[in-house]
């Protein structure tokens, strides 16, 4: 599976909306990205996931560039509960299970 | 359930002591996986079951480290003559697809923090 690399920390007011960048630049075709969060104390949560078409769900949005090299998360009305580690995963199908990299991951903190 | 359940929350053992951690995955879901988060790092994965088959171990860091899934739903994770390296906190996930068109938002449960003194 294609490394990804994320910024270490991230800061975003309360209300505003959070842009989490991906870079994902050695992925392949058949890998798709995903996106996880992990709630202090808590165990990580699926948020989306995509391949090459923009998506968006009732959590988040994500935006992969046309090259397929990068990718944005974005949290469109950030909240406190949203203050999260964030992890970007590229994983490809095709395989009969899927093992999860979760990498260091990105630390948004949001605030009042 | 609802969720995915891991008991106990919270483990304390001496070094070299035996333990054992339990998960509950959600009901019917065929695939379950163990991760092992170190403070200030991401989980890494550890073994994954296909029902009550060990597909993969190949994420347990020794042969102390001992999974089962006898009847392809409850699964313990063990772990022997613990050492203070052990302490983590210990994640399972499950989910319902098993195949190669699985969709990867696997549902993890709050995790047992381990800590050897």
């Amino acid at each position: 599976d294609a490394k990804t690399t994320q910024p270490t920390s991230m800061d975003c007011a309360e209300g505003r909306a959070a842009n989490l960048p991906c870079n994902h630049s050695t992925i392949s075709g058949n890998e798709y990205v995903y996106w996880y969060r992990q709630i202090h104390s808590q165990g990580p949560q699926y948020i989306i996931h995509g391949l090459k078409n923009n998506e968006t769900n009732e959590m988040a949005s994500l935006i992969i560039t046309e090259d397929r090299k990068s990718s944005t998360l974005i949290l469109p009305h950030a909240t406190l509960r949203d203050t999260a580690v964030y992890y970007c995963i590229a994983i490809g199908r095709g395989t009969s299970y899927g093992k999860l990299t979760f990498g260091q991951g990105t630390i948004l903190t949001v605030h009042p | 359930g609802a969720g995915v359940s891991q008991s106990p929350r919270y483990k304390v053992a001496k070094r070299g002591q035996d333990v054992a951690l339990r998960c509950d995955p959600i009901s019917g879901h065929v695939s379950l996986f163990w991760y092992q988060q170190a403070l200030g790092q991401g989980p890494e994965f550890l073994t994954y079951f296909q029902n009550e088959a060990q597909l993969d171990k190949s994420g347990l860091p020794s042969d102390r480290f001992f999974a089962e899934r006898p009847e392809g739903s409850v699964s313990t994770l063990k772990i022997q003559r613990t050492q203070q390296e052990d302490s983590a906190v210990y994640l399972c996930a499950s989910s319902s697809y098993r195949d190669s068109n699985q969709n990867y938002g696997y549902t993890f449960g709050s995790g047992t923090r381990l800590t050897v003194v």
